[in-house]
């Protein structure tokens, strides 16, 4: 299996401008997560889904960010206007139903100039 | 959530040399995973484990449920295990991870 595939691996643009990441969960897997990872709040849960619902987004930290999953093998998380204060690494998880153990994808570091 | 606190914060070893790694977590919980960030950043999965021992290669790991922690052991170190360790715990399937702030390895030579 190929695992997590999140793209891009890396991203840099500048403040206002709109960035839009991609995570394709490992096949037959129902759960997705998003993930931020920074220096200052380590990492932490952005939204997840079941079922390509989604089912917890207070982790969002504003109406800047949204986060869609149009059918089991996509999702997207994205952020208009990005600030760069949204420099982080981006990481996109995957769970098959009825387990509990996570599998990560390589993430996608993100820096906003 | 679920608080995570894990210890040491760093750690720096000899290669060759044994550490034991500790997660606490401030309530019941049914996935508990311990990951090694390597340092191009990937989270790497090393053990699924909410109760009970397991033992990959040079690495095992143990959590005791009932006392809500969990520590990890890397016998034998190498240059190669360095990097930072998460331990993350989580209510079960659907629900997120509560990472903890880590424990940043150095192993030299």
């Amino acid at each position: 299996d190929a695992g997590v595939i999140q793209s891009p691996r890396h991203e840099v643009t500048e403040m206002g401008q709109e960035v839009t990441l991609r995570c394709k969960p490992i096949s037959g897997h129902n759960s997705l997560f998003w993930y931020r990872q920074t220096m200052m709040r380590g990492l932490e849960l952005l939204i997840y889904f079941n079922n390509n619902v989604p089912i917890d987004d207070s982790g969002m930290p504003e109406d800047r960010f949204s986060a869609k999953m149009p059918n089991a093998s996509f999702s997207t998380l994205k952020i208009q206007p990005s600030e760069p204060r949204d420099s982080a690494v981006y990481f996109c998880a995957s769970i098959l139903a009825g387990l509990n153990e996570q599998f990560f994808g390589p993430g996608t570091r993100l820096t906003v100039l | 959530g679920i608080q995570v606190e894990q210890s040491p914060p760093d750690l720096i070893l000899q290669e060759g040399a044994n550490s034991t790694l500790r997660c606490n977590f401030s309530d019941s919980v049914n996935n508990l995973q311990w990951f090694h960030q390597n340092p191009w950043g990937q989270l790497i999965n090393l053990f699924y484990i909410p109760s009970g021992t397991k033992q990959n290669g040079r690495l095992s790991a143990t959590t005791v449920a009932t006392e809500r922690y969990s520590l990890l052991y890397i016998s034998s170190s190498q240059t190669t295990d360095s990097g930072v360790y998460f331990c993350a715990v989580g209510r079960g399937s659907g629900y997120a991870l509560n990472f903890g702030k880590g424990t940043s390895l150095l192993v030299t030579p």
